[in-house]
This record gives structure tokens, sequence and C-alpha cells, in this order.
């Protein structure tokens, strides 16, 4: 356990169904990310948190929508998703400074996600 | 943020040294070089980062050339869990991280 929780761990959903992807970190951190990775692709950078604020959505389709409602807690809303669509959802946090103590992101182990 | 190149892959004998290059030319002053392992389909895990001097941790060192254009991930022995993707990153204080494709390390018995 890396103090990044996500559930669920697996997710099977229809195309017209709507679901959520939650991460909750116990690290103390004050801002979140969410990554995608399709099968034998690098990982894509989603959205960016800071204190709780939207600070960076890489063009991601509507269809992805996050929340953060707090520092601890940030969620992956989902509808009308594509097969295409099908990866592993991770979340990461980290405290926003750099340094010697800064040791980057901590990630959580994921959420496999198909659409069928 | 800098690019780095990296090896696509690397075996590796069980318990000997595995020594992982990563090439960033184009690294600037303020940059610091990251390492990260992701084992498959977990998230990736932290091993070590640094600015300019040599670091060593529980997990791995960190060499970096004194031009700061390349630097080498090393573990002194490499056990069969230490199979997984190695991600080198480079990365301005504030900036994101971005992962590239990384060298898919492979430990052999």
């Amino acid at each position: 356990e890396t103090g990044v929780t996500q559930t669920p761990r697996h997710l099977v959903m229809g195309m017209t169904n709507k679901k959520s992807l939650k991460c909750e970190q116990h690290l103390g951190h004050n801002a979140m990310y969410w990554y995608k990775q399709s099968a034998k692709k690098p990982l894509e950078l989603m959205f960016v948190y800071s204190l709780e604020e939207r600070v960076e959505n890489n063009s991601v389709p509507s269809r992805f929508s996050p929340e953060c409602p707090n520092s601890s807690h940030l969620f992956l809303h989902l509808h009308t998703l594509q097969p295409e669509d099908s990866a592993l959802y991770l979340c990461a946090s980290s405290q926003d400074r750099i340094g010697p103590a800064n040791y980057g992101y901590t990630f959580g182990s994921g959420t496999r996600l198909t659409v069928v | 943020d800098a690019k780095t190149t990296q090896p696509p892959s690397m075996d590796c004998a069980e318990g000997r040294a595995a020594n992982l290059p990563c090439n960033h030319s184009t690294i600037s002053g303020n940059e610091y070089v990251y390492w990260y392992r992701q084992i498959h389909s977990q998230g990736p895990q932290y091993i070590i980062h640094g600015l300019k001097n040599n670091e060593t941790n529980e997990m791995a060192s960190l060499i970096i050339t004194e031009d700061r254009k390349s630097s080498t991930l090393i573990l002194p022995h490499a056990t069969l869990r230490d199979t997984a993707v190695y991600y080198c990153i480079v990365r301005v204080a504030g900036n994101q991280f971005y992962f590239g494709t990384g060298t898919s390390l492979t430990v052999i018995p």
C-alpha cells in the first residue's frame, strides 16, 4: 500500500453507463493527478489538481469529468465511454514543491477499466 | 522539460548489478533527474532523484555525469522482483511528470 488508494481495482462498464473512479491519499499532499495508460503506450497525463483547483486539462474528452472535493480525494466521473477508453487509470499525489525532500509523485495501484 | 532517451529493453542476470543508462543532452541547470519503475499493471514507483551529485538510497544508486547530459541508474544486486519498466524523467520544479516509453528490464534467473 503506497498511501494512495484507488477503487475499484477493476471495472467493466457498457458504453451507456455512468460510473466513477475514486482516489484517496493519506499522505498530506496538496496536489493530485489522473493518468491514463493504454496497452503498450506511455502514461498520459489527463488532469492536475493543485490545492483543489484544476490547473491542467490535457485535451481530455468531456466524457471524462474530474472532481476534487478536498485535498485528500479525487474522482473521475465517466459517461458514454468508448471501447478505446479501456485502459489502466492511475491516480497520483504529491507535495507541490521541489528540492531534496521532494520524492515526486506517489501513485496508486490503478483501476483497470474495460468498456464493452 | 528536457527529453530523455533510454534503450527499449535490457537483460540482467540475477544477483548482478543492473546499469540502466539515460541520455538527457538538453538538460538545463534547474532540472532534476528522476527515476521511476513500473511493475506490470501497477502504478509507477519512485526510486531516486538527483540534481548533479551522485545519490544512493536503499533501492539504487544514481550516477550523473559531470556535464549532466547523461545518467545511470544502478541496481546493485538485481533480483527477479526488479523486472519492470524503468523510466528516466527530467523535470523542472513545479512542472508535471511526463513519462516516455522507458527501459524494460528483465532479470534472468
